[in-house]
């Protein structure tokens, strides 16, 4: 079974603070793990995500996540915040078997504030 | 290329009654999901579709229907609203071949059941 975990339902930081958005996952299987971003009454819109080519994931905006299997986790950072990162933050994984294709496990997801 | 599109974006309905919601996915992309979205529940996955059958099933009842056209474009369907049915629902659509692949999201519709 896959799950994931977010800690921290609200973050706030102040703009040019680094950002740590924490995600604990768990899993039968190796995962297949993202990050998604949604802004207020919109949907989703994938950050970045890990597919086993490297632990260190580059996304948009200036985020990045690194795969930790030791500790089974998938933060997401981002060294200087800005007022537009304000959003709510969400993990999600899949798991490498055909029985779950199409299907995404979300985390409780993370509202992100940022202060001037 | 166009996004995923969500009709209609919002709608208001009464307990009882019955509604249907449409998606229409990125061109080429055959995989559907729906997922519902409420502050207590958060995301969860109420079915998908790829090439018009139900390939996977969330754990909701049998309330919730849905149903995927030749064109890829699929509607979920709820019947004998409940109050706890008011949600924003998301679809998502995928080449649906491999679960690497990034399910994309449209703008939802917001449904309120009074």
């Amino acid at each position: 079974a896959q799950s994931v975990t977010q800690l921290g339902s609200h973050v706030s930081v102040s703009e040019g603070a680094l950002v740590l958005l924490r995600c604990n996952y768990s899993s039968s299987v190796p995962p297949y793990l993202f990050w998604y971003v949604q802004y207020p009454n919109q949907g989703l819109q994938l950050l970045l995500k890990y597919t086993s080519a490297a632990t260190l994931v580059k996304g948009i905006n200036g985020f990045e996540a690194e795969f930790k299997k030791s500790e089974t986790s998938f933060h997401l950072t981002k060294p200087s915040a800005h007022m537009s990162d304000a959003a709510e933050y969400f993990c999600a994984v899949s798991a490498r078997r055909g029985s779950t294709l199409g299907r995404l496990y979300f985390g409780r997801g993370t509202q992100l504030t940022v202060w001037p | 290329k166009a996004g995923v599109t969500q009709t209609p974006r919002y709608l208001i309905k009464t307990r009882g009654q019955q509604v249907t919601l449409s998606c229409s996915p990125i061109s080429g992309h055959r995989s559907v999901s729906w997922y519902q979205q409420t502050p207590g529940q958060g995301l969860q996955f109420l079915f998908e579709y790829f090439s018009e059958t139900q390939r996977n099933k969330g754990n909701f009842p049998g309330r919730f229907s849905g149903r995927q056209f030749s064109n890829s474009r699929s509607e979920m369907n709820v019947s004998t609203l409940e109050l706890g049915d008011s949600a924003l629902y998301l679809c998502a659509s995928s080449p649906g071949l491999a679960e690497q692949e990034t399910q994309y999201f449209g703008p939802g519709t917001r449904l309120l059941v009074l």
